[in-house]
């Protein structure tokens, strides 16, 4: 079955410094991957996706992230953090086939950066 | 261009009871999905409505019911709530649907509290 791994429940990073929030998957066929993100009390905000391409995609707020065929990965990255990147980051993958395909999430992973 | 729209946004309910929830999805998308939020489950796919139609659907217990109008606006219904049905309920709506690779996005959410 498809399916998506977030494998970190949480990550903590002191701010100025690189982030990577990562994310597995299992898919049959060619992945359609997703990163959103939620801050407190509001609803989930698109990052990014990855259809085709190149497999470094650039999205909002100086993220981007890699994707690894070979690996099964699509891990966030940026950079340089900042406290304000301080919220929940899921990623999500398409599932299924024909009309009955859906996106899959992960649990979800808990940025902290610290000043 | 205004965004998804969710109500109400916070509503307490007694087990046994029925609530609805609204949501307007942007102008021109024709998919509606529906999620249940829970911090243990992370997001659960509820259903998606296209075109008025049900194109896909999670694995809940049929308590737990959707439609779309004609506009594209949807309603998704929960009767006989129990306590275990607490969650934030997100909508969210995309041109054709996520399994064409279109981004969703989402509303701020319905928090819904069963008493």
């Amino acid at each position: 079955a498809q399916s998506v791994a977030q494998p970190e429940d949480q990550v903590n990073v002191a701010e100025g410094n690189p982030l990577t929030v990562k994310c597995t998957y299992s898919v049959s066929g060619n992945p359609y991957l997703f990163w959103y993100v939620q801050y407190p009390n509001r609803g989930l905000q698109f990052l990014l996706k990855y259809i085709t391409g190149d497999n470094l995609v650039k999205g909002s707020y100086g993220f981007e992230a890699e994707f690894n065929k070979s690996q099964t990965s699509f891990h966030l990255k940026k950079p340089s953090a900042l406290v304000s990147d301080s919220a929940l980051y899921f990623c999500a993958v398409r599932d299924g086939a024909g009309n009955n395909r859906k996106l899959i999430w992960g649990l979800g992973t808990s940025l902290a950066v610290n000043p | 261009k205004a965004g998804v729209t969710q109500t109400p946004r916070y509503l307490i309910k007694t087990r046994g009871q029925q609530v609805t929830l609204s949501c307007s999805p942007i102008s021109g998308h024709r998919s509606v999905s529906w999620y249940q939020q829970t911090p243990g489950q992370g997001l659960q796919f509820l259903f998606e409505y296209f075109s008025e139609t049900q194109r896909n659907k999670g694995n809940f217990p049929g308590r737990f019911s959707g439609r779309q109008f004609s506009n594209s606006r949807s309603e998704m219904n929960v009767s006989t709530l129990e306590l275990g049905d607490s969650a934030l309920y997100l909508c969210a709506s995309s041109p054709v649907g996520a399994g064409s690779g279109n981004t969703i996005y989402f509303g701020e959410g319905s928090w819904l509290t069963v008493v």
